[in-house]
């Protein structure tokens, strides 16, 4: 089935610094991407996604690009902040049974010192 | 300001016990889901639901039921629960859009303790 895999964390970087967090995906067909942040003690909420192979999302200055032919979508920012400290998670969209569910990585928990 | 709504923040309940979840949306979405979310293996489908009365079982769906009687309100079951069920419980919902898939909008999430 459908799956999704996001680099391990956590991840510590000082502030200013720049952002990579991998996530590779296995999917039958063409599926949407997204990644999802979670702050502490809030629920998920979308960051940015794309529908297409070589769509670029972007959010709050974080982007990520649909690579189709590296099955990945890797979120990058070039300079963090202390606010971005949340767990980032990586989805793809499974269409099944008449509606659309997203599969979702593992996550990674990103802490940013000042 | 679009709104999913989970009842409980955190509950503890002992083993044996039945807990219902409850999850209300103002938004008037389609569909609806819930997930459990436990360190190292991210977000995971239980049940989701589609349209009123209607349920399908997601990827864990085993000690788990769900009850979709309103558009607005999706609860989730545990019949019995047991320790292993100890969990944070996400709830989400999305619009209906063909083979598009809609953004999921989550509540802040219910934290069960089974002892």
């Amino acid at each position: 089935g459908n799956s999704v895999t996001q680099m391990e964390g956590p991840v510590t970087l000082s502030e200013e610094a720049f952002l990579t967090i991998n996530c590779t995906y296995t999917a039958t067909g063409y599926p949407s991407l997204f990644w999802y942040v979670q702050y502490p003690g809030e629920g998920l909420q979308l960051l940015l996604k794309a529908t297409k192979a070589d769509d670029k999302g972007s959010n709050k200055g974080f982007e990520a690009t649909y690579r189709k032919e590296t099955t990945s979508f890797h979120l990058e920012k070039g300079s963090v902040q202390v606010s971005d400290s949340a767990v980032y998670f990586c989805a793809l969209s499974d269409h099944i049974q008449g509606a659309q569910k997203l599969v979702f990585g593992q996550g990674t928990r990103l802490t940013i010192n000042p | 300001d679009v709104k999913v709504t989970q009842s409980s923040r955190y509950l503890v309940k002992r083993t044996g016990e039945k807990v219902f979840l409850e999850c209300v949306q103002d938004m008037d979405h389609e569909n609806m889901f819930w997930y459990r979310q436990d360190p190292g293996l991210g977000l995971r489908l239980i049940y989701f639901s589609y349209d009123v009365k209607m349920k399908e079982k997601g990827d864990i769906p085993e000690g788990y039921s769900v009850s979709r009687e309103k558009k607005e309100r999706f609860s989730l079951i545990l019949e019995s629960a047991s320790t292993n069920q100890t969990s944070m419980y996400l709830c989400a919902s999305s619009l209906s859009m063909g083979l598009v898939a809609g953004e999921l909008f989550f509540g802040e999430g219910s934290r069960l303790t089974v002892l």
